[in-house]
């Protein structure tokens, strides 16, 4: 069975320029999340979804960052414009039922640099 | 606040050797508790998980015992092997009836684990 399905694995960009995520979840599952993984603050949860519905994006850190998923197959996070201290690896991971008692499968993840 | 906290690594053990990787966390209520796994250039596995005091959580020979009294979730294995290099996460998450939501996985900041043959 695939996994949850992550590209680019691998993105440099300039500074200012705008970076768009995008993510596959396991088929069948009802939450997707993102997060974001950094040396300085670890792992960071940005924004989850419920049935393609934003639940909570306090994480999310400016306006900048923006998530969307448009159907339950895929969604994106898109920052606009970037800065170098965006510069992360982002996981997307998807799960059934939420996390309190089911297991989040995350996907391979983002390698962002900006410069 | 909640919280975790993880033994700073790196830890480096020959193989066959007994690991224990401390952790502790802060949290309001009940929370439920995790080990996740990252292998180099992949992203997170569970491991293992504990949802009320005194389970233990047990996979591939890794074991945690949920530990209240301490606020404690250490992680052990008898003797490990090459292939356990990794970087382990203790992470928790709280009941919706204590101010938590369904994604809130709060994680520690990661120990690397290095076994050399």
């Amino acid at each position: 069975d695939a996994g949850v399905i992550q590209s680019p694995r691998h993105e440099v960009t300039e500074m200012g320029q705008e970076v768009t995520l995008r993510c596959k979840p396991i088929s069948g599952h009802d939450y997707l999340f993102w997060y974001r993984q950094t040396m300085m603050r670890g792992l960071e949860l940005l924004i989850y979804f419920n049935n393609n519905v934003p639940i909570d994006d306090s994480g999310m850190p400016e306006d900048r960052f923006s998530a969307k998923m448009p159907n339950a197959s895929f969604s994106t996070l898109k920052i606009q414009p970037s800065e170098p201290r965006d510069s992360a690896v982002y996981f997307c991971a998807s799960s059934w039922g939420g996390i309190s008692g089911n297991t989040i499968y995350f996907g391979e993840g983002s390698w962002l640099t900006v410069v | 606040g909640n919280s975790v906290t993880q033994m700073e690594g790196p830890v480096t053990l020959s193989e066959e050797a007994f690991l224990t990787i401390n952790c502790t966390y802060t949290a309001t209520g009940y929370p439920s508790l995790f080990w996740y796994v990252q292998y180099p250039g992949e992203g997170l596995q569970l491991l293992l998980k504990a949802t009320k005091a005194d389970d233990k959580g047990s996979n591939k020979g890794f074991e945690a015992t949920y530990r209240k009294e301490t606020t404690s979730f250490h992680l052990e294995k008898g003797s490990v092997q090459v292939s356990d290099s990794a970087v382990y996460f203790c992470a928790l998450t709280l009941g919706r009836s204590y101010g938590g939501s369904q994604g809130n996985l709060i994680f520690g900041k990661g120990t690397k684990l290095s076994v050399k043959p």
